[in-house]
């Protein structure tokens, strides 16, 4: 089944670790998205891509980096994480550009001590 | 960038009643207008959408109305049900903001059995 896939689910690390959360989709969209969101507040958009290659900084900054090497692929990077970067973050995908529905992932909960 | 606002953030409401969660945004040339539905500890999926040619749009129990002059549209909800209880997030896209959808701060709909 066509899908979008987050992994860790839920992550506790110290301060200054460097971490990878993955996404992968099945969708076969070229166009991705990392979102942070504090529970069930607004989602903050901080990297997205257009496709293979391509990788854009969004509305919130943020001190990860992103890779899109595969087309399926998309890893967000904290090189040295902080307690600051305690939130959720969402992962999706679009077929098309920004007039089309976005799937989401189920998420990545990180908890920096 | 596109600014948007959300109204109410919280809004309570007995089963059987309506709600209408209204969203005002600031890009004239936006032109793709989705409703996002989060239940608590899910992803967001889309639940409703219009674009601008259009003025109204229902499913079922769920209509958008858009109003381009006035830049706002409206998420009515009728005969409302206790699974309807979520988070509402508004994302108009399409404009100035290219390839971005830039989500409302979102509304937190409480259904009363």
């Amino acid at each position: 089944e066509a899908d979008i896939y987050q992994t860790p689910r839920y992550l506790v690390i110290g301060t200054g670790k460097k971490i990878t959360l993955e996404c992968s989709q099945t969708m076969g969209h070229d166009k991705m998205y990392w979102y942070q969101q504090d529970p069930g507040m607004e989602l903050h958009l901080i990297h997205y891509s257009y496709g293979v290659n391509s990788t854009e900084k969004g509305d919130l900054s943020s001190e990860s980096t992103v890779s899109r090497i595969r087309t399926e692929h998309f890893p967000l990077t904290l090189e040295s994480a902080r307690p600051s970067h305690t939130s959720q973050y969402l992962c999706a995908s679009s077929e098309y550009w920004s007039t089309d529905t976005q799937y989401f992932g189920p998420g990545t909960r990180l908890t920096v001590l | 960038g596109e600014n948007v606002e959300q109204h109410p953030s919280t809004l309570s409401v007995q089963e059987g009643d309506s709600a209408v969660i209204k969203c005002t945004y600031s890009d004239s040339a936006s032109n793709y207008f989705p409703w996002y539905k989060q239940e608590l500890g899910k992803r967001p999926q889309l639940i409703i959408d219009i674009r601008s040619n259009v003025g109204e749009k229902k499913d079922q129990r769920i209509a958008v109305t858009l109003n381009k002059t006035a830049k706002h549209f409206s998420l009515h909800i009728t005969e409302t049900q206790p699974e309807d209880s979520a988070v509402y997030f508004c994302a108009p896209g399409g404009g100035t903001s290219y390839g971005k959808l830039t989500f409302g701060q979102g509304t937190i709909l409480t259904v009363h059995p």
